[in-house]
């Protein structure tokens, strides 16, 4: 089967511009998510969707974060403005059901802000 | 909320010799799963080994396998007969059940550990 699929791969843009990531999640997984890892860390969780609902986004900084799974297929992560900070890998999983198991990653959007 | 330690940021051995990896976690709950994560420079997380904490007994995946102590609140995995391939990023990381019962099962993670393979 396809895995999840992220674009772009890499993305550098300048403090304070706005940016998106894309996310394809295996066909039929209902459960998807958005992590964020920095550089030297493990990867933290921003948001969780089941189909198109969010069911977590309490770490999400949602003063200039923003997520949508339209339809409850592909999900976009969108940064407005940016900072430094946010430089990172985004990570997105799915999973078919919520059952403990069988999450599957995709390779991540590697960030940089400058 | 739950944390999760790993101690060790980088970790060398010996190809075919056999290493070990630490992880400790805090969590006032008593159903959960563990998990380890590898992460190549490919960035894509792939699971090597799952352990539910209401089970006793140590999973084991060929190679891989974990020392699970509950009480301790430690999940290390062994690596045995190490080869280069195993080169990565090792990740431990929680996920609650009691969160997961209200739908959010997302995973927290460690920093992760460096592992080397020497040739």
């Amino acid at each position: 089967e396809a895995g999840v699929a992220q674009s772009p791969r890499y993305k550098i843009i300048e403090k304070r511009q706005s940016v998106a990531f894309w996310c394809n999640p295996i066909s039929g997984h209902a459960t998807l998510y958005w992590y964020q890892q920095i550089l030297g860390q493990g990867p933290k969780l921003l948001i969780q969707f089941q189909n198109n609902g969010v069911v977590d986004d309490s770490q999400l900084p949602k003063d200039r974060f923003s997520a949508e799974r339209l339809k409850g297929v592909d999900s976009t992560l969108k940064i407005q403005p940016a900072k430094l900070e946010d430089s990172a890998v985004y990570l997105c999983a799915s999973s078919l059901l919520n059952l403990g198991y069988g999450y599957t990653f995709g390779s991540g959007t590697r960030l940089t802000v400058v | 909320a739950q944390t999760v330690t790993q101690s060790q940021p980088e970790m060398s051995v010996q190809e075919a010799e056999t290493v070990t990896l630490s992880c400790t976690y805090d969590t006032s709950e008593s159903d959960y799963y563990l998990f380890w994560y590898k992460q190549p420079p490919s960035r894509q997380m792939i699971l090597v080994i799952r352990q539910e904490a209401y089970k006793q007994q140590n999973a084991t995946e060929n190679r891989f396998s974990v020392n699970f102590q509950k009480a301790a609140k430690s999940f290390s995995l062994k690596i045995s007969d190490s080869q280069l391939g195993d080169a990565a990023m090792y990740f431990c990381a929680y996920r609650s059940l009691l969160k997961a019962g209200g739908g959010a099962d997302g995973l927290t993670f460690g920093k992760g550990t460096h592992l080397i393979i020497q040739p």
